[in-house]
């Protein structure tokens, strides 16, 4: 199976603040990569699919980089509706694992 | 607009059987390389992959709990339903579905409020 790991677990931001997270594979994913944002009591909801590509409907604001192992979510003007749990996941190959997710929250 | 909504017994107790339902709306269970995936998420827990039907019926089972998953689709009926075996409270958990779209990376881009079941006796 392959593992997910994020970092940091949890980061405290100002509003306007750059804000980078960083997802690692166990092994190569090659782009099989996504990116969700979870508030509590709710759904998470899709940001980023196959490592880059912005769901619609999603600010700009947001954006996915990386390829095989290593991958980031950078928020480059962090908003008040942004603070919440992000969690990316692979697709590459089943069991389709989450990583543990990151908190933002207000400094 | 696509809308996935699950139901089921907000209350099991141990050993029992779980079953759930997800009823879509807004894209078909027939449409070439759409799937439809459950996922569930203890209190405080990060999301768990639990299993994944496609269009043509192809399923795909979390490993560490294949023995105790089905996933069924009826396409019909626009419902895909879980049932999981041998209910412990560690199963306690918010249940999800998602879509699945057509799309190489099986990404879930819309999911269902969840439903979240207690399993105690």
């Amino acid at each position: 199976d392959i593992q997910m790991t994020q970092s940091p677990s949890s980061l405290s931001a100002s509003v306007g603040d750059r804000v980078t997270i960083t997802c690692r594979a166990s092994q190569s994913i090659s782009d099989y990569l996504n990116w969700y944002q979870q508030k509590p009591g709710k759904a998470p909801n899709l940001l980023i699919y196959a490592a880059s590509n912005l769901q619609s409907g999603v600010p700009s604001r947001f954006s996915g980089s990386g390829s095989g192992t290593d991958f980031t979510l950078t928020i480059s003007s962090l908003q008040p509706e942004d603070f919440a749990t992000y969690y990316c996941q692979q697709t590459y190959s089943t069991p389709l694992a989450f990583g543990p997710g990151t908190k933002v929250d207000i400094k | 607009q696509i809308t996935l909504k699950e139901s089921g017994p907000t209350l099991v107790k141990p050993t029992q059987t779980l079953t759930l339902t997800c009823t879509i709306s807004g894209f078909s269970l027939s449409t070439n390389g759409v799937g439809v995936g459950w996922i569930r998420q203890p209190p405080g827990k990060a999301p768990e992959w639990l299993a994944l039907i496609y269009w043509d019926d192809d399923r795909r089972y979390s490993p560490s709990l294949k023995t105790r998953l089905t996933i069924t689709k009826d396409s019909s009926k626009n419902q895909v339903v879980l049932t999981m075996t041998n209910m412990d409270p560690v199963d306690t958990a918010t249940y999800f579905c998602a879509h699945r779209p057509v799309h190489y990376s099986s990404h879930f881009d819309q999911w269902g409020q969840g439903t979240l079941v207690t399993v105690s006796s």
